[in-house]
C-alpha cells in the first residue's frame, strides 16, 4: 500500500516562531488532508488540499502531487497550536486514508 | 464541534468481553468512516458505510462488525476483546451527500481492555 512519511517527528518552538511541517508520499493520491490532533486527543481537519495551495489564518499548505509532497506551514506560532499534525493521503477520491506518523509540534510561551 | 458525536467518551472491560460503540455521522452527511488510534499502528481505517451499505473495509479484525443503520447513526461491535485492542476509536464523516472531502472525526472513544 502506499507509504506516508512525515518530517520532522518532533519539533519545539518558541512562540511567534514560524514552522515548516513535511509529508511525502509513496505514490500519486486524489485525496489529501491535514489534521490537528490536540492534547485533548481530537482530531481537527486543516485542510483537505490534492493539489495546489490554501491558506487559512495562520495557516497554508501546499500539495506537489507530481513530486508527491506537501508542506504545512504554521505562521506565527501560539501554544495552542501544540499538539500533532497528521497528513493522510488516499489514492482514491474516497476517505479510507492512510495516515502518517505524525509531527508532534511543541510551542513554548 | 465537528458535529459528529461518539458515546460513550471512555469505556473500560476485561479481556473476552464485548463492547459496542455508537456514532452519529454530522446532519445530512451520508458516510460513516470508522478509523483506530493506537500507539503501535498508529491511525489506521478500519470499515466505511455509505447510506446504510458497507462501502469499504480496511485493516478490521473478523472479532470486529459495524452497521449503519436506517436513521445514519453506526455501530461498531468488538468482540472478544484483547488487551492489544485497548485503542483510541474515531468515527468520522464526509461532508455533502458523497465520500470524498473533507474528513470529519468525532471526539472519540478510549477503549482500555484489561
Amino acid at each position: 500500500g502506499i507509504q506516508v512519511e512525515q518530517s520532522p517527528p518532533d519539533l519545539i518552538l518558541q512562540e511567534g516562531a514560524n514552522s515548516t511541517l513535511r509529508c511525502n508520499f509513496s505514490d500519486s493520491v486524489n485525496n489529501l488532508q491535514w489534521f490537528h490532533q490536540n492534547p485533548w486527543g481530537q482530531l481537527i481537519n486543516l485542510f483537505y488540499i490534492p493539489s495546489g495551495t490554501k491558506q487559512n489564518g495562520r495557516l497554508s499548505a501546499t500539495t506537489v502531487a507530481t513530486e508527491r509532497y506537501s508542506l504545512l506551514y504554521i505562521s506565527s506560532s501560539q501554544t495552542t497550536d501544540s499538539g500533532v499534525y497528521f497528513c493522510a493521503v488516499d489514492p482514491n477520491a474516497g476517505n479510507m486514508l492512510t495516515f502518517g506518523g505524525g509531527t508532534r509540534l511543541m510551542v513554548k510561551p | 464541534d465537528s458535529g459528529v458525536t461518539q458515546t460513550p467518551k471512555h469505556l473500560i472491560t476485561a479481556t473476552g468481553q464485548r463492547v459496542t460503540l455508537r456514532c452519529s455521522p454530522r446532519s445530512g452527511d451520508l458516510s460513516v468512516y470508522w478509523y483506530q488510534q493506537s500507539l503501535d499502528q498508529g491511525l489506521q481505517f478500519l470499515i466505511q458505510y455509505y447510506n446504510g451499505e458497507e462501502r469499504a473495509k480496511g485493516n478490521i479484525l473478523e472479532r470486529f462488525s459495524a452497521q449503519q443503520f436506517p436513521d445514519l447513526h453506526s455501530e461498531l461491535n468488538l468482540s472478544s476483546l484483547e488487551l492489544g485492542d485497548s485503542a483510541l476509536y474515531f468515527c468520522a464523516s464526509t461532508s455533502s451527500g458523497g465520500w470524498t472531502g473533507e474528513l470529519f472525526f468525532g471526539e472519540g472513544s478510549r477503549l482500555t481492555v484489561l
